[in-house]
């Protein structure tokens, strides 16, 4: 089944304390993204790569770092956590062109104490 | 940098009632994208419009792209239950620029439809 995933769907941690989030795709898609969702704030885009060992910056990218060492991996790193990184966030893929839809891993749901 | 704006934030009907969302970028699109994300799960993609003017029909729902390419619209007809969620638009950086690889969403409108 092609599918996007995330681990941990679900986090609590406290601040300063290191944390990454993994994402893989099994669709052989070039492009991956991070987003962060907050209540009123719809969908804001941290990095975003458009291949191996490519990546970009999104809308907010302060305070996170992403690598792509392979494909279908696009970790989220959190080096120093802070509570305003308290979220839930999204992984996407798709195809290299962005007149490809996106496809969207279930979400994980971040808590910084 | 580009913006994409959605209104309303909240839109409540009764089933059966029309909904509308609309949707403005301030610059001009190559494509919009619309998704929709149900209570508690992820957004899915619905459709994709890239011609000036096009028309999308899908059911009860009907996208359209303007004439300038910077403004959509999601129409939904006679809502159902099933019809509830988050709609949101998306619209992609310039190609060729540095903002490609981005993919701006607007604020989203939750709907809520009461039986």
């Amino acid at each position: 089944e092609a599918q996007v995933t995330q681990n941990p769907r679900y986090l609590i941690t406290v601040t300063g304390k290191k944390l990454t989030v993994t994402c893989s795709q099994n669709m052989n898609h070039e492009y991956m993204s991070w987003y962060r969702q907050d209540p009123g704030l719809g969908l804001r885009q941290i990095y975003y790569s458009m291949n191996v060992e490519v990546t970009d910056k999104g809308d907010v990218p302060e305070g996170y770092k992403v690598s792509r060492k392979e494909k279908r991996n696009f970790p989220l790193i959190l080096e120093s956590p802070s509570p305003n990184q308290t979220s839930l966030y999204f992984c996407a893929s798709r195809l290299a062109s962005s007149y490809n839809e996106q496809f969207f891993g279930p979400g994980t749901r971040l808590t910084v104490l | 940098g580009q913006q994409v704006m959605q209104i309303p934030q909240y839109q409540h009907v009764q089933e059966g009632e029309d909904f509308t969302t609309y949707c403005n970028s301030s610059t001009t699109l190559s494509n919009i994208q619309w998704y929709k994300q149900r209570p508690g799960g992820h957004p899915v993609f619905l459709i994709q419009l890239v011609k000036s003017g096009e028309v999308k029909k899908q059911k009860r729902l009907t996208f359209q792209f303007g004439e300038a390419k910077k403004n959509s619209s999601l129409h939904i007809t006679a809502t159902q239950t099933t019809d509830v969620g988050t709609y949101f638009c998306a619209g992609p950086g310039v190609a060729g620029g540095t903002s490609y690889g981005k993919l701006t969403f607007g604020q989203g409108t939750i709907l809520t439809v009461h039986p």
